[in-house]
């Protein structure tokens, strides 16, 4: 089965870090880019940012709300891709969804997304 | 980057066909080809409709349909049903590399 799952997510206090995990099964991960995109409670989603693939050398891009605070790396090896956040913020507060882009060397849509994994920064 | 503009929400009866915009710029909608658009019911992760505009996956009903004139992109649904009530997000790749989304549209089936 196809599937992304994510894991790390918590309750953090303002100005604090996480680092959020998302687990790849069922496809070649190594080929694939990965994103992240987060949803706050009752809002739309928003896109944070993404890791492409070896291929097109591991490049990232981020959101100007979370650049310089966040870090998306990944390890093929463990087929897992990563968001560090750091100086979190109350805003910051969201399911994060990890998903993957539908062919490797397509350049937009997102076709399988992981389940989410809740943070909460609050103090 | 400013999120892509869609109507709050819109609403139809069953049978009949809808049609949700979303508004961007020349940096974004306007620049590519990469416009997507997702279906997100409560509590369930979003799911890919369109991509490139107007492609459908495989496993998805040809009563979606998509297109694009200038800096709008519009999701389009033929013959509606009670499942299709749901979130809708537009979302298109931008010339500075990056992603963006629309702010959503509810659609309420009658």
């Amino acid at each position: 089965e196809v599937q992304l799952v994510e894991s790390g997510g918590g309750l953090v206090q303002p100005g604090g870090s996480l680092k959020l995990s998302c687990v790849a099964s069922g496809f070649t991960f190594s080929d694939s880019a990965l994103h992240w995109v987060r949803q706050g409670s009752g809002k739309g989603l928003e896109w944070v940012g993404h890791v492409r693939s070896k291929a097109n050398n591991y490049a990232t891009s981020y959101a100007a709300s979370v650049r310089g605070r966040c870090t998306i790396s990944r390890d093929d090896s463990k087929n897992t891709a990563y968001l560090q956040m750091n100086s979190l913020k109350t805003e910051d507060t969201a399911v994060y969804y990890c998903t993957r882009l539908r062919r490797p060397f397509a350049t937009w849509g997102m076709d399988i997304w992981g389940q989410g994994t809740t943070v909460t920064v609050s103090s | 980057q400013s999120a892509l503009t869609q109507p709050a929400s819109v609403s139809g009866s069953p049978g009949q066909s809808i049609t949700i915009s979303c508004t961007g710029t020349s940096s974004d909608v306007g620049a590519y080809n990469y416009v997507s658009w997702y279906q997100q019911h409560p509590g369930k992760a979003p799911k890919l409709m369109i991509y490139d505009v107007s492609n459908r996956p495989s496993e998805i009903s040809n009563r979606f349909s998509g297109s694009k004139s200038g800096n709008t992109a519009s999701l389009t649904i033929s013959g509606l049903q009670a499942e299709d009530e749901a979130d809708y997000y537009c979302s298109s790749y931008t010339s500075s590399t990056t992603g963006v989304f629309g702010g959503g549209t509810r659609l309420t089936v009658l």
